[in-house]
This record gives C-alpha cells, structure tokens and sequence, in this order.
C-alpha cells in the first residue's frame, strides 16, 4: 500500500523567499506524480504533473522534481508571495495497467507567506 | 465553463439518517472520483467510474453507494449515516485514465451528530 508523507507539515516564510516543500512515498512503482494546492474550504488546484520518465516539471515560479528511485519529490517555490499561502498536496499516480490509476494523496504541507 | 460542482455545501445529518451528495461536471470527462477529507489528513478515495455505468470501490467504500447513469453526474449515497463519516467530500474528475485534467469541486462538509 502506497503511502505519502510531507516535510514539513507547516512551513512560516517571509515573502520573497525561495522555500521547497518535500514529499516521499514508499512504492516507487508510480506511473506519475502531481503537486497540488488547497486553499481553505477550498477543493485542490492541481499545480503540476510529472510523468515517472521526467526528472523535473516547471510552471511559472513552481519547479517540481522527481527522483522515482528514491521515493522522493521536491516541490520548489521561488519568490513566494503571500497569494501563496495555502496548503500543499503531493500524490503519486497508481499505474493504470494495474488497476485504476488514482492518486495517494499526503497529507499537504501548510504554507503561510507573510507580507 | 463550472467546471464540477458539488451541492449541498454543508449539511448536517442525525445518526441513521440518509442523504445523496451530488456531483456535475460540464467538462465530458469520463473518470469521476470520490474522495474524504478528515482534519489532518490526506484524502481518501471511495468510489471512482472510469464511465456512464461503471463504478468500482475505492479505498474507503463501506457505508457509501454510487452510481453513474450519465457522464456528466457521480452521485454519492450515505445510508444510516454514522459520526464516523463526518468529514468533507471532494467530488473529482479527469479526462484520462492517467489522471490529466484532474479537476475538484469545492467540497461538501457534512457533520454527523
């Protein structure tokens, strides 16, 4: 059974700072891997999808990595801005060959950006 | 386009009472899911259909039902509601079996006293 767990859990910064936020997973055996953004009462925003062939995947000031080996992906936010603020969510793609491909979702890091 | 939308947005149930939770999406997307959010943790997936008449259990089903007539609406079932299913639901959707486009409503909270 996959599971995902996220360093930190909460993350304080001031704005302008460049921050990554860490995911792991236990079963490498992944077909992709998404970064997603919750805001509060909010549904998810999905930031970012990784195939498990590419080591990185960039949009705007987010960078993601992924190392499949290890289990581990890096969500990288450069130039943080207070609208960042929100919680972040990592989860790792099933193979659909395998079955039906959905997410293990961790359990998000809370980021708070002040002014 | 409203992309998936959920009603009720809050709602409170007594013990052994029954309700549908609603889910549309407008997008024509074939995989819908279902999903629980508890206070501090991840989500959890109960039921997901890959299309119009074909729904599987996910991680967490028991207690819930579901069904697909139409590509556009994924209703959730609870019967004899418990405090244990206080939590909130995410209804999602995605164009592609690999989960491209994945797409949340924006939750319904549902309190069981």
């Amino acid at each position: 059974k996959q599971e995902v767990t996220q360093i930190p859990a909460a993350l304080s910064v001031p704005e302008g700072e460049n921050l990554v936020l860490n995911c792991s997973f236990t079963d490498s055996a992944i077909y992709n891997l998404q970064w997603f953004r919750q805001d509060p009462g909010k549904g998810l925003t999905s930031l970012l999808l990784i195939q498990s062939s590419q080591r990185e995947q960039t949009s705007g000031r987010l960078n993601a990595s992924l190392d499949k080996s290890s289990g581990r992906s890096t969500l990288y936010i450069a130039a943080s801005q207070p609208g960042d603020s929100a919680t972040y969510l990592c989860a790792p793609g099933k193979d659909p060959n395998s079955g039906y491909s959905t997410l293990t979702f961790g359990k998000g890091t809370m980021l708070l950006v002040s002014p | 386009n409203a992309g998936v939308t959920q009603t009720p947005k809050f709602r409170i149930l007594k013990i052994g009472q029954s309700m549908t939770l609603q889910c549309a999406q407008d997008m024509n997307h074939n995989y819908m899911y279902w999903y629980r959010q508890d206070p501090g943790m991840g989500l959890k997936l109960i039921y997901y259909s890959v299309g119009a008449g074909i729904t599987d259990k996910g991680e967490v089903p028991n207690g819930y039902n579901v069904s697909r007539s139409t590509t556009e609406d994924f209703p959730l079932r609870l019967e004899l509601a418990a405090p244990s299913q206080t939590s909130v639901y995410f209804c999602a959707s995605s164009y592609s079996q690999e989960g491209y486009g994945y797409t949340f409503g924006s939750g319904t909270r549902l309190t069981v006293v």
